[in-house]
């Protein structure tokens, strides 16, 4: 198994532009997250999703949107990129149950200028 | 509001010398407790879950434990490959969410 896999692995943009960060895990996990970290802070939720077809939003959903169109994949939608999106991003995916352990992704950086 | 403290953020020791690290923690019902490890330009990676007060659970030269109120990532006679960052996040028996502390920042020289 791959895991969860991200891609790009990093990413300039210019203010203005917009990107996919993609996600897929091959685990068959229903749960899926996506995470923002920044120095010194910790990682912040910005959407999750149970399942195809249902998303919802987490602590820091502003300026994001995503979709949910198959188990495995969980793309990351960034509109008219600001400097504050400057980040590195975790896509993460758990399955529900008595372990709901989270497996995390090698990350994207992205940095807008 | 559920919310998650780690503490020291970092902390330096020598090849052998054991410590802890804190994870203090308020939810409104713990569903469980995670720890990670998160190596520089890496995801993090499953350490340990604690579901309950009183709950321990070890792995090589970790143990971790779990209170009420906190958990303690205790290190035995750690080696510089044991250097790192260690997250620790709750999961509330409310939601789906997890929170994440900032982390300790972990250095230990030979």
């Amino acid at each position: 198994n791959a895991g969860v896999t991200q891609t790009p692995k990093f990413r300039i943009l210019k203010i203005g532009q917009s990107m996919t960060l993609q996600c897929a895990q091959d685990m068959n996990h229903n749960y899926m997250y996506w995470y923002r970290q920044d120095p010194g802070m910790g990682l912040k939720l910005i959407y999750y999703s149970v399942g195809a077809g249902i998303t919802d939003k987490g602590e820091v959903p502003n300026g994001y949107n995503v979709s949910r169109s198959t188990t495995e994949d969980f793309p990351l939608r960034l509109e008219l990129a600001a400097p504050s999106q400057t980040s590195v991003y975790f896509c993460a995916s758990s399955r529900p149950g008595g372990e709901e352990t989270q497996y995390f992704g090698p990350g994207t950086r992205l940095l807008v200028l | 509001e559920d919310q998650v403290t780690q503490s020291p953020e970092a902390l330096r020791l020598q090849e052998g010398e054991s410590s802890s690290l804190n994870c203090s923690y308020t939810v409104s019902g713990l569903r469980g407790l995670f720890w990670y490890r998160q190596d520089p330009g890496k995801g993090p990676e499953f350490l340990f879950t604690l579901y309950s007060a009183g709950e321990e659970k070890e792995k090589e030269r970790l143990k971790a434990t779990l209170t009420k109120k906190e958990s303690f990532l205790h290190i035995t006679a750690p080696k510089p490959e044991d250097s790192a960052t260690y997250l620790c996040a709750v999961q509330a028996n409310t939601g789906n969410q997890f929170y994440f502390g900032t982390g300790t920042s972990l250095t230990v020289i030979p």
